[in-house]
């Protein structure tokens, strides 16, 4: 069965410092994968989209990069964060089929003090 | 280019109904929803995709709209369970990218 890891759980990082969330997925090749940030009592909004290795779509333009180094890999960074880059992050994964789910991750929390 | 959600909050009593609706201004290819609870990641429910088709699992179903671009999510004889915030996902270019709508927060109280 598919599973996906997305680690820390929890981050708490100052104003100017880099950031580098990891999410990898188990049990399936070539999925599409997500970042999506959640901001405190709001949806979620996508971040990057990727549809392979080093194919990265950007959806807002901001402070954060995506990159997918292996197949299965997606990893988010930020070489200096702002308050604003605080929210709950979650990496995700389809499959490549129409009408398949996006199953997520457990997310990471980061607050940038 | 975010689909709007409707109503924003439900509060409900064990075994009543609700409905929650997604409205986008765009053609749509799919419907996702998800529910989340609080501190979780998003859970997947069900998926419409374009035709009119109405889905059922249990006391959840819902219904796509293509013509009027929206989905409707029912959720029937509510559980404590229930309890958590409704997403609609939706996908206009058969891409795999879900733009969500901002979210319904559903109680049911005992």
């Amino acid at each position: 069965s598919q599973t996906i890891h997305q680690w820390p759980a929890t981050l708490v990082q100052p104003v100017g410092s880099p950031l580098s969330l990891e999410c990898t997925v188990e049990g399936t090749s070539n999925p599409n994968l997500y970042w999506y940030r959640q901001a405190a009592g709001r949806g979620l909004q996508l971040l990057f989209y990727s549809v392979g290795i080093g194919q990265i779509s950007s959806e807002v333009p901001q402070n954060l990069s995506a990159s997918r180094p292996q197949d299965r890999q997606f990893i988010l960074s930020s070489k200096k964060l702002l308050l604003s880059d605080s929210g709950f992050y979650l990496c995700a994964w389809s499959a490549l089929f129409n009408g398949s789910p996006l199953h997520f991750g457990n997310g990471t929390r980061l607050t940038v003090t | 280019q975010q689909p709007v959600q409707s109503p924003q909050a439900v509060i409900l009593r064990e075994g009543e109904d609700a409905v929650i609706n997604c409205s986008s201004s765009k053609a749509l290819y799919s419907v996702h929803w998800y529910r989340q609870k609080h501190g979780e990641a998003p859970v997947f429910l069900m998926i419409l995709l374009k035709g009119g088709e109405q889905k059922g699992h249990e006391k959840i179903s819902a219904s796509f709209n293509e013509k009027k671009q929206q989905s409707s999510l029912y959720l029937t004889a509510s559980q404590l369970s229930y309890s958590g915030t409704y997403f609609c996902g939706t996908e206009i270019d058969n891409t795999g990218k879900l733009i969500f709508g901002q979210g319904t927060t559903l109680q049911v109280k005992p």
